[in-house]
């Protein structure tokens, strides 16, 4: 069964603790994206990476840390220089030729810094 | 600054009618739009699209409206069905794929 996903569904973090999130993906997408959500705005860009070693700043990547050293994975960190990490965090992946309605969302990771 | 916006954060209708979701831009370079679906604690499921030379996309009870003059968007659902309430999300490209802010569709009996 070929999908995404993102692991855990719910983390909790203290204040000042780097944390990663895991995204995997076997739909043999060359692009993988991060995104955030938080109430009452849309999903924002975070990082994406269109090939395997190497990815780019998305719109709000301040604070966060990404990798790409395997095509099928694309963890995410938050590190303790993002100022408010409480956020639900989704990873989307596509084939590079394709259009973005051929991008797939996993079911997401809700954060929470205490 | 909110290329991509969606002035109504809520909307509740009732089963049977037409549900009106909609969306305004500010980018006159994009060139294809979507429409998301999304409930809760889950990811954004693709809904339907429409290209900027178009002006209608139909797909069974969706239809994307798109009137590049006013820089609109719309979505008509009809008729509207509880299973369609979830949070809807306007979406444009250029190179990106910037979202709107989205909109709760509520549909009761």
């Amino acid at each position: 069964d070929g999908g995404i996903t993102q692991s855990p569904k719910y983390l909790f973090r203290k204040e000042g603790q780097n944390v990663t999130l895991s995204c995997e993906q076997n739909l043999n997408h060359d692009a993988m994206y991060w995104y955030r959500q938080d109430p009452g705005q849309g999903l924002r860009l975070i990082y994406y990476s269109q090939i395997v070693n190497d990815f780019q700043k998305g719109d709000i990547a301040e604070g966060y840390s990404v990798s790409r050293e395997k095509k099928e994975s694309f963890p995410l960190t938050v590190t303790s220089a993002q100022k408010n990490p409480t956020a639900f965090y989704l990873c989307a992946s596509r084939v590079t030729s394709g259009g973005y309605n051929e991008q797939f969302f996993g079911p997401g990771t809700r954060l929470t810094v205490l | 600054d909110q290329q991509v916006k969606q002035n109504s954060p809520s909307l509740s209708v009732q089963e049977g009618r037409i549900s009106i979701l909609n969306c305004d831009y500010t980018n006159s370079m994009f060139d294809y739009f979507l429409w998301y679906k999304k409930y809760p604690a889950e990811g954004p499921t693709f809904l339907i699209s429409i290209s900027s030379i178009k002006d209608k996309n139909e797909d069974g009870r969706f239809t994307v409206f798109l009137n590049k003059s006013a820089k609109h968007l719309s979505l008509h659902i009809v008729p509207s069905q509880p299973g369609d309430s979830a949070v809807y999300f306007c979406a444009a490209t250029t190179d990106k794929l910037i979202f709107g802010t989205g909109t709760r569709l509520q549909v009761f009996p």
